[in-house]
């Protein structure tokens, strides 16, 4: 089974609305990655946790708040969104393994498209 | 710094074509690993192989084959004999020994084939 779920699907918020996003796997995987993809553009590395713990933060905002509540779960909460965050979400989990092996090989949710009013 | 190009920015084919991807990356590092994933329309990115710089092998799968070459610094994809379900955009990725978590996308390729 190599599936990494996303939800919601789809999520309209207004600028001073909270929400989360939530991603889970059952690969027992112990990193999780959390990508954002503006339209027509690649993704982009926001946040890596590594056996629970934030290893990586690529100078995100603070608006933008992720949380690893156990190791098969990941959520991004949402505050005071701006309408350039609009984009693709994309949460991502591989094992915690040599790099350049499968373990190490990143594997992609569906992702949750959002758009900020 | 790590920089990926994918000059192609879409490519349309007629059904049963094969056409080649193109993928030049740039880094420092002796050792790093280049990557193709999949994006369908649904969103989802779909891995499809991983390639380290010590292994210069290239690999068929079925209808798809990579070429790796490192004196031109470039890793290739083609698909032969294409379909309809080939349709999606197709990065190139490379990450690094150091911050291996880190996949830096190239700005990815839109193929469309056309019945």
């Amino acid at each position: 089974d190599t599936e990494v779920t996303q939800t919601p699907k789809h999520l309209v918020m207004g600028m001073t609305n909270k929400k989360s996003l939530k991603c889970e796997q059952h690969m027992g995987h112990r990193a999780m990655y959390w990508y954002k993809q503006k339209a027509k553009k690649p993704p982009e590395l926001m946040f890596v946790y590594s056996y629970e713990k934030l290893s990586i933060n690529e100078s995100v905002p603070s608006r933008f708040s992720p949380e690893c509540p156990n190791s098969s779960l990941l959520n991004l909460h949402l505050h005071a969104l701006q309408p350039e965050d609009s984009a693709l979400y994309l949460c991502a989990s591989s094992q915690e393994g040599v790099p350049g092996t499968s373990l190490a090989d990143q594997y992609f949710g569906p992702g949750t498209r959002l758009t900020v009013t | 710094a790590q920089k990926v190009t994918q000059a192609q920015t879409e490519i349309s084919v007629v059904e049963k074509e094969d056409v080649t991807l193109d993928c030049v990356y740039e880094t420092r590092d002796t050792t790093y690993y280049l990557f193709w994933y999949k994006q369908p329309p649904s969103g989802e990115l779909v891995f499809l192989i991983r390639r380290n710089s010590f292994d210069e092998q290239n690999e068929i799968s079925g209808r798809y084959s990579w070429n790796f070459q490192k004196s031109t610094s470039s890793f290739n994809f083609t698909i032969t004999a294409s379909q309809v379900v080939d349709s999606a955009v197709y990065f190139c990725a490379l990450s690094e020994q150091t911050g291996a978590n880190n996949l830096f996308f190239g700005t990815g390729t839109r193929l469309t084939v056309i019945p």
